[in-house]
């Protein structure tokens, strides 16, 4: 079965600084790999995803992912973070028959001002 | 783009009652998928549709049932309602199979 892996529970950074939220993987095949954010009390919104082709993908609100095979992992970047991305991040796979999506535990991002 | 609108956002109930969810995909689409994140947990996915038909099934408890109209608005059903079962329920739709899921705002079930 596909499966990641968030390995932080929560990550804190300064505002301005660069932001990196892990994601790593357990697949076979070719999955589909997703990030998504979600504010407090409300639904998940897509940030970025990796299909195929170039491994770093760009999202919306300045984010970025790199697909890393031989690190097995997909980490979102974002090379100045803002006070308004403090918020929870999921890392999600699709599964390649059904085409559910699988997610991780999340991360809790807070930047401070 | 698309959208989800589910309702109600929120509903209260009591242990052993019954719950309807309701999704409306905007534009229709063909592919819904349902998932329940309890407090403090990710997403966990429960059942989906393809053109009315199940596709595919999670961890969906055999209290719940859910099903795709010919409006393609789908509708998750729930007895006999635990404490447990009190957690955020998402509706996601996809243009394809091969995108991102676009989920609704959720409805925020807490059973009493």
């Amino acid at each position: 079965a596909q499966s990641v892996a968030q390995p932080e529970d929560q990550v804190n950074v300064a505002e301005g600084n660069p932001l990196t939220v892990k994601c790593t993987y357990s697949v076979s095949g070719n999955p589909y790999f997703f990030w998504y954010v979600q504010y407090p009390n409300r639904g998940l919104q897509f940030l970025l995803k990796y299909i195929t082709g170039d491994n770093l993908v760009k999202g919306s609100y300045g984010f970025e992912a790199e697909f890393n095979k031989s690190q097995t992992s997909f980490h979102l970047k974002k090379p100045s973070a803002l006070v308004s991305d403090s918020a929870l991040y999921f890392c999600a796979v699709r599964d390649d028959r059904g085409y559910k999506l699988s997610f991780g535990a999340g991360t809790t991002v807070t930047v401070r001002a | 783009a698309a959208g989800v609108i589910q309702s109600p956002r929120h509903l209260i109930k009591e242990k052993r009652e019954t719950a309807t969810l309701k999704c409306y995909p905007i534009p229709r689409h063909d592919t819904v998928y349902w998932y329940q994140q309890g407090p403090g947990q990710d997403p966990q996915f429960l059942i989906s549709f393809y053109e009315k038909m199940q596709s595919d099934k999670g961890s969906i408890p055999d209290r719940f049932s859910a099903q795709q109209f010919s409006d393609y608005h789908s509708e998750l059903n729930m007895s006999s309602l635990e404490l447990g079962d009190s957690a955020l329920y998402f509706c996601a739709v996809s243009p394809d199979n091969y995108n991102e899921q676009f989920f609704g705002p959720g409805t925020r079930l807490t059973v009493l």
